[in-house]
């Protein structure tokens, strides 16, 4: 089936730094997605992809849709502590289901 | 407001109980899933329905039941069957089955 590996796994930074995860996987995508999840909620959307070499920004949040369609990034610009949570990418092709990835959890210290 | 509603958000059981956790939606979406979260991990799929009254086994789903009587309306049981119960639970709906999901706020299972 398809697999999403999704790196760093976790990331402590000072705030006021960027930031930067991504994702790739084993196969071609048509739809990427990226969600935020805060301690003890469930994951929000933040940005979805829907086109090789697209580029979309949410406030200090960027994502990129891979030109291969294999892979994602997402950059934080700026961040604040309440950016702690875990980043979670998804992605899909062809009608199948969301393949999620395993998530980065992101510290900040002020 | 639009959305998915889980209840409860606490919930403590005895070993060998059953216990069915809520997931109400209000988006009238077709499909919803129920995903597992252990800590520090991510999430993994139980269950997932595509249309009412039909729904499909996901990659964890021994020891698990679930309903798709009505459209809004997709509980989770949890039964005694399951060794390891002790989880985050999260529901979430999409428009149709490759679409975005939109995840409820979970709820969180603690067994004694």
């Amino acid at each position: 089936g398809q697999q999403l590996n999704q790196s760093p796994q976790s990331m402590f930074i000072q705030e006021g730094e960027d930031v930067s995860m991504n994702c790739t996987s084993s196969s071609i995508f048509n739809t990427w997605l990226w969600y935020k999840q805060d301690p003890g909620e469930g994951p929000v959307l933040l940005i979805a992809l829907y086109k090789a070499g697209e580029l979309t920004s949410n406030g200090r949040l960027t994502a990129q849709f891979g030109i291969t369609r294999k892979d994602s990034f997402l950059n934080i610009s700026a961040s604040i502590p309440s950016d702690v949570g875990i980043y979670f990418c998804a992605g899909n092709n062809a009608g199948n289901m969301l393949t999620f990835g395993g998530g980065t959890r992101l510290m900040v210290k002020p | 407001d639009g959305g998915i509603t889980q209840s409860p958000k606490y919930l403590f059981r005895k070993e060998g109980q059953n216990v069915t956790l809520s997931c109400e939606q209000n988006l009238n979406h077709d499909a919803m899933y129920w995903y597992r979260q252990d800590p520090g991990q991510g999430l993994r799929l139980i269950y997932y329905s595509q249309i009412v009254n039909d729904f499909q086994k996901g990659d964890i789903a021994e020891g698990y039941s679930v309903s798709r009587e009505k459209k809004e309306s997709f509980p989770l049981t949890v039964t005694s069957a399951q060794k390891n119960p002790t989880a985050f639970y999260l529901c979430a709906s999409s428009i149709w089955m490759a679409g975005e999901l939109f995840f409820g706020e979970g709820s969180r299972l603690t067994v004694l």
